[in-house]
């Protein structure tokens, strides 16, 4: 596609339920990111891949995260046992990074999710 | 790891001022430093990016200046219209890590 598609774009849950969100990023694009913003918010980092290395996790903010790159395209992010604090948009950006490029963020128009 | 401020938070300017929005970065060996604009309800955009190795940019009303000694780096919107209002985000991105680190953002309301 011409752009960073992400699904589903609303989720409502209840709590305790696990939730799978969805990043299909730009063809030919090498680094695919997870962020999250919390209403009135700025982006907190979640998790970064880039091509076949070791994806940087480090923002991941507990056990219950956790994201797969299948095939260097495709990004699922995956919440267990969801609680209430897990409300929030989650912006899944993807990048070409390497050589001259500047590595320019194209973000998605992001997965709304609320946990009840 | 890497630590971006952003003030003010919020800045309210009338039309046709300027406003300026700073932040500073704590990783000296960050090399990037792009500027998102984020519209309600949508997503975060580029407006405009500097390298480490450029002490300024422009690119018609708006200009990024870096101060890669004190660790700053400020975006300048000049001639402000309404269409500005957003939420702009600074970022730094480190040599090594590749990862972007955002500023906490600035709420911008240019104001008729």
């Amino acid at each position: 596609g011409a752009g960073v598609s992400q699904s589903p774009s609303n989720k409502v849950t209840e709590k305790g339920k696990d939730v799978e969100l969805r990043c299909d990023p730009i063809s030919g694009h090498t680094a695919l990111y997870w962020y999250r913003q919390s209403l009135g918010q700025g982006l907190e980092f979640l998790i970064y891949f880039q091509g076949n290395s070791a994806p940087d996790k480090s923002g991941l903010p507990s056990d219950r995260f956790s994201a797969e790159r299948t095939g260097g395209s495709v990004s699922t992010l995956t919440i267990q046992r969801t609680q209430q604090e897990d409300s929030a948009v989650y912006l899944c950006a993807s990048s070409l990074q390497g050589g001259t490029n500047t590595g320019e963020l194209f973000f998605g128009e992001g997965s709304r999710l609320t946990v009840l | 790891g890497e630590n971006v401020e952003q003030h003010p938070s919020t800045l309210s300017v009338q039309e046709g001022d300027s406003a300026v929005i700073k932040c500073t970065y704590s990783d000296s060996a960050s090399n990037y430093f792009p500027w998102y604009k984020q519209e309600l309800g949508k997503r975060p955009q580029l407006i405009i990016d500097i390298r480490s190795n450029v002490g300024e940019k422009k690119d018609q009303r708006i200009a990024v200046t870096l101060n890669k000694t004190a660790k700053h780096f400020s975006l300048h919107i000049t001639e402000t219209q309404p269409e500005d209002s957003a939420v702009y985000f600074c970022a730094a991105r480190t040599s090594y890590g590749q990862n972007f680190v955002f500023g906490p953002g600035t709420r911008l309301s240019v104001l008729p």
